[in-house]
């Protein structure tokens, strides 16, 4: 079992929400873990967007637009990433990443927005 | 203005080594962690090597088995990472990252990436 899951592909149509998950191995919790979210367009190297630990514990980075938060599903041991007021601009490929004992990125979403 | 320019890619052939190298500048560069990471054509994003401030601790992942080595100067500067044995699916963009320059947490500063090919 992977060690980060994330679905391979999301889409949605601009002025909407995305919702993309990110679900951690079942012996990893999700409650403990740090979470953070990457964007990448084609050619591109990868942006750092947030990270989340809690609503009192999360950075957004520099530049980064409020439309993109952060949470977590505790029950379904999944971080999430929000964008809201989808834009052309946001179709990308969106990355989680943990660092439990050692960095692991999930293996991406690719958001669509059609 | 934070900078990473990586170098030191190229085509290899399997068996061979690599030594990869990152120019950092606009910050400094001693007081922050560095990383490397690698994308292989049409993948997805892939952790190579962490290393420390000041070069004490130093990680590779278990994918790798003992091939990577990372290393840096902070005299000048420059991150290196040493590749060894390399095979066909190392080929990659390994890009050089740096944790917590501009915010708290994450590897928020990335250079634009070397290619590095690997055929016989």
């Amino acid at each position: 079992q992977p060690v980060v899951t994330q679905p391979p592909s999301s889409s949605a149509s601009p002025g909407e929400s995305a919702r993309l998950t990110c679900t951690l191995r079942s012996d990893i919790n999700v409650a403990t873990s740090n979470i953070y979210w990457y964007q990448q367009k084609p050619g591109r190297p990868p942006r750092f967007l947030l990270h989340y630990y809690s609503d009192s514990e999360k950075v957004q980075a520099s530049g980064v637009p409020s439309r993109f938060s952060a949470s977590k599903d505790v029950s379904a041991n999944t971080g999430i990433l929000f964008i809201s007021g989808l834009q052309s601009e946001d179709e990308a490929d969106y990355y989680c990443m943990i660092w439990p004992t050692k960095v692991v990125f999930g293996g991406g979403t690719k958001l669509t927005v059609l | 203005q934070e900078r990473l320019v990586e170098s030191g890619g190229g085509v290899v052939q399997p068996g061979r080594s690599l030594r990869l190298s990152c120019a950092a500048s606009g910050f400094t560069f001693s007081r922050f962690a560095m990383h490397w990471v690698r994308q292989a054509p049409g993948k997805g994003l892939e952790w190579v090597a962490l290393i420390s401030f000041d070069g004490s601790n130093k990680y590779c992942a278990d994918s790798l088995e003992g091939r990577c080595t990372i290393s840096r100067d902070n005299s000048k500067a420059t991150l290196h990472l040493q590749m060894n044995s390399l095979r066909l699916d190392d080929t990659a963009v390994y890009y050089c990252t740096a944790w917590g320059i501009t915010s708290a947490y994450g590897l928020d500063v990335w250079g634009q990436g070397t290619t590095v090919t690997v055929s016989s």
